[in-house]
């Protein structure tokens, strides 16, 4: 079936670092991905998505490139804040199915 | 925008009572509904896909009797823990998504809640 395989943390950054969080997916046909983040006692909510191979998605300075040859879907920012501090959902959603399939989330603290 | 509701935020009852949890559509016609459950440091489970109108569909594993969930207008899902347990003390997320005929609309969640079970 599909899945979702992330890195999981938990990670802490200094502000200002660089960050990537690797995502990698096996699916069945052209899946959509997206990122998801979940702030402290929030739910979720989307930071961006891609839908076909190539797509780059962005979304408040952090980006990911949709590729198909290396089944992956890394999420980069070059400069965080201690504003991003959350935990970061890769996610899944197969060609005419409805569900989202999650990875594990990582959890990510950014210090002033 | 997208806003979906979920009440209440949090929730604290006695063992062997049955709690529900609503999920609202605010400013869109939800086809489809989601719920979640989420346990500590753990990834989001999907439990049941419920379709307006229609009886959900549960995921491998999920008791339909404990979890019962309604979906009887396009912008209102409910669901029920009944006879509530402390294992069943987690945090329930739901989402809902604009038209499943479009698989590139995102699903857009609630903010959750948490279920404390004594």
């Amino acid at each position: 079936g599909d899945s979702v395989t992330q890195m999981e943390g938990p990670v802490t950054l200094s502000e200002e670092a660089c960050l990537t969080i690797n995502c990698t997916y096996t699916a069945t046909g052209y899946p959509s991905l997206f990122w998801y983040v979940q702030y402290p006692g929030e739910g979720l909510q989307l930071l961006l998505k891609a839908t076909k191979a190539d797509d780059k998605g962005s979304n408040k300075g952090f980006e990911a490139t949709y590729r198909k040859e290396t089944t992956s879907f890394h999420l980069e920012k070059g400069s965080v804040q201690v504003s991003d501090s959350a935990v970061y959902f890769c996610a899944l959603r197969s060609g005419g199915s409805e569900k989202l399939v999650f990875g594990k989330g990582m959890k990510l603290t950014v210090n002033p | 925008g997208a806003v979906v509701s979920q009440h209440p935020s949090w929730v604290i009852c006695k063992s062997g009572t049955s709690v529900k949890i609503e999920c609202r559509s605010l400013d869109f016609q939800a086809t489809t509904m989601f719920w979640y459950r989420q346990f500590p440091k753990q990834s989001l489970m999907l439990m049941a896909t419920s379709n307006e109108g229609s009886k959900a569909t549960y995921e491998q594993g999920v008791e339909k009797d404990k979890f019962l969930i309604n979906h009887a207008s396009l912008t209102l899902s409910t669901l029920t823990v009944t006879s509530a347990h402390p294992e069943d003390s987690s945090f329930y997320i739901c989402s809902a998504t604009k038209t499943w005929t479009d698989s590139n609309q995102p699903q857009h969640f609630g903010d959750g809640t948490r279920l404390s079970i004594l």
